[in-house]
């Protein structure tokens, strides 16, 4: 059974760096055809894609967020990391970090919700 | 970057009554070399996260009941819920795949009339 969970601060300020921490079990970081990514969702809104990372360590960033993102991985501790600079209120959000199976998004945490407020 | 476009936002059905959702592609997303439509297909409940339904635009997912099905190819699909249960009131959310950046539509929310 494969079980993602993610941690981090619920409250940031305007300019900090957020940083997400995505633990999975269930599924080895390191296996061929594993991809881990992050989505997010701002309240009443629509998903938001973000960012991806493979088995091999490959990566992927949603463009429009691509400079201030950063997604990275340790398959000792199965644990996929997100950080984001320079938040701001607009990015106020219930992240999700989620497992494609198949190139879909078969499995996802139960989300967190990240304040940006001052 | 592919624009999904579904519709309606919103609608109301009686219990028992089919629901359709269309989504609306900007570009094919129907890969020819192998025919496979790059798009899936979600169901999020409220204070719940998403739950993939369908992906390659028409292949149930494991474990979701058959009232629920996806049609369509190239730019326009459809997901259909046969007969509305209660317990199908949620927004749903097509998604590409075909390239990047990954997509999603802007959900269509199904409550009970």
């Amino acid at each position: 059974q494969i079980i993602l969970k993610e941690s981090g601060p619920t409250l940031v300020t305007p300019t900090q760096t957020l940083t997400l921490t995505c633990t999975v079990s269930g599924l080895s970081l390191s296996s061929s055809g594993m991809s881990v990514a992050w989505i997010r969702q701002p309240p009443g809104k629509a998903l938001e894609w973000l960012a991806l990372i493979n088995g091999e360590g490959n990566t992927r960033y949603s463009p429009s967020l691509k400079s201030g993102l950063t997604i990275t991985k340790d398959a000792s501790k199965n644990q996929v990391v997100l950080t984001m600079t320079n938040m701001d209120p607009v990015d106020t959000a219930t992240y999700y970090c989620t497992h494609r199976r198949q190139q879909v998004f078969a499995y996802w945490g139960q989300g967190m919700l990240v304040t940006v407020s001052s | 970057d592919i624009v999904l476009t579904q519709s309606p936002d919103s609608l109301a059905v009686s219990l028992g009554e089919r629901a359709t959702i269309n989504c609306k592609s900007s570009q094919s997303i129907l890969y020819s070399s192998n025919n496979n439509n790059y798009l899936a297909w979600y169901q999020q409940k409220p204070g719940q996260p998403p739950k993939l339904l369908i992906y390659w635009a028409s292949t149930r997912e494991s474990g979701v009941p058959d009232r629920f099905s996806g049609s369509g190819s190239g730019t326009d699909f459809t997901l259909t819920i046969s007969t509305l249960q209660a317990e199908d009131v949620a927004v749903y959310y097509c998604q590409q795949y075909y390239n990047y950046p990954l997509t999603f539509g802007g959900g269509t929310k199904v409550e009970i009339k």
